[in-house]
């Protein structure tokens, strides 16, 4: 069965760096979503992308953070500077035209210190 | 506002059933979703309903829809360790601006004794 992918599946960085992670939705589908989870916290809503362009982003999603679709299988976020409260679980998720279930990755654990 | 709210844990005898229960805000939210997380893992879809439903069965799964009270539950029948995870409630909104984004509760942790 096709699942959505995450690599790495844990990050360390420091303070300050720029990290990438990455995700392979499922082939065919064309809504791609980032969601993270503070420890302790709720999962919540990041961005969501199609068209090769932004759809709907939240007000944690500033302008530390950018998501691009680099080649046909890839969908990265990208966060250009980290800050200690960016550590979180961050989920990729992915849509079928038409169809209203979301598919999860398993996530990348970001720790920054 | 969203808001999704949902108890933090429950505690059921293997063969007992398990009710989880959510509340959410919005009336305008179209689908409700039940997702499980085990340890370690990602966020697994269980079932989904559509807000002008109010109930969905899907083998063990029972979602029952209170609209008027915004009120979400799953039921899972013959409870078995395997089942012990925490369950996630979430709705989403799809109209012109919404891209069907979802709103996530805290989750319930459900342990499952033997």
């Amino acid at each position: 069965e096709p699942e959505v992918t995450q690599t790495p599946s844990h990050q360390v960085t420091q303070m300050g760096q720029e990290v990438i992670l990455r995700c392979v939705p499922i082939s065919n589908h064309l809504y791609f979503y980032w969601y993270r989870q503070i420890l302790g916290q709720k999962v919540e809503f990041l961005v969501s992308f199609y068209n090769n362009e932004i759809s709907e982003k939240s007000e944690i999603f500033d302008d530390q953070f950018s998501v691009e679709r680099p080649d046909g299988s890839n969908f990265t976020l990208k966060i250009r500077s980290t800050k200690l409260e960016d550590s979180a679980m961050y989920f990729c998720a992915s849509k079928k035209q038409g169809a209203y279930e979301q598919y999860f990755g398993p996530g990348t654990r970001l720790t920054v210190t | 506002g969203e808001d999704v709210e949902q108890s933090l844990f429950l505690s059921v005898r293997e063969g007992d059933s398990s009710v989880i229960n959510c509340t959410y805000t919005d009336s305008s939210s179209t689908y409700l979703y039940w997702y499980k997380q085990e340890p370690g893992a990602g966020l697994q879809l269980l079932t989904y309903i559509f807000s002008n439903m109010d109930m969905k069965q899907d083998q063990r799964l029972t979602v029952l829809l209170n609209k008027k009270d915004k009120h979400l539950s799953l039921r899972i029948a013959d409870t078995q360790t395997g089942d012990s995870a925490i369950y996630f409630c979430a709705e989403s909104f799809y109209g012109s601006s919404n891209t069907g984004k979802l709103i996530f509760g805290q989750g319930t942790t459900l342990q499952v004794k033997p």
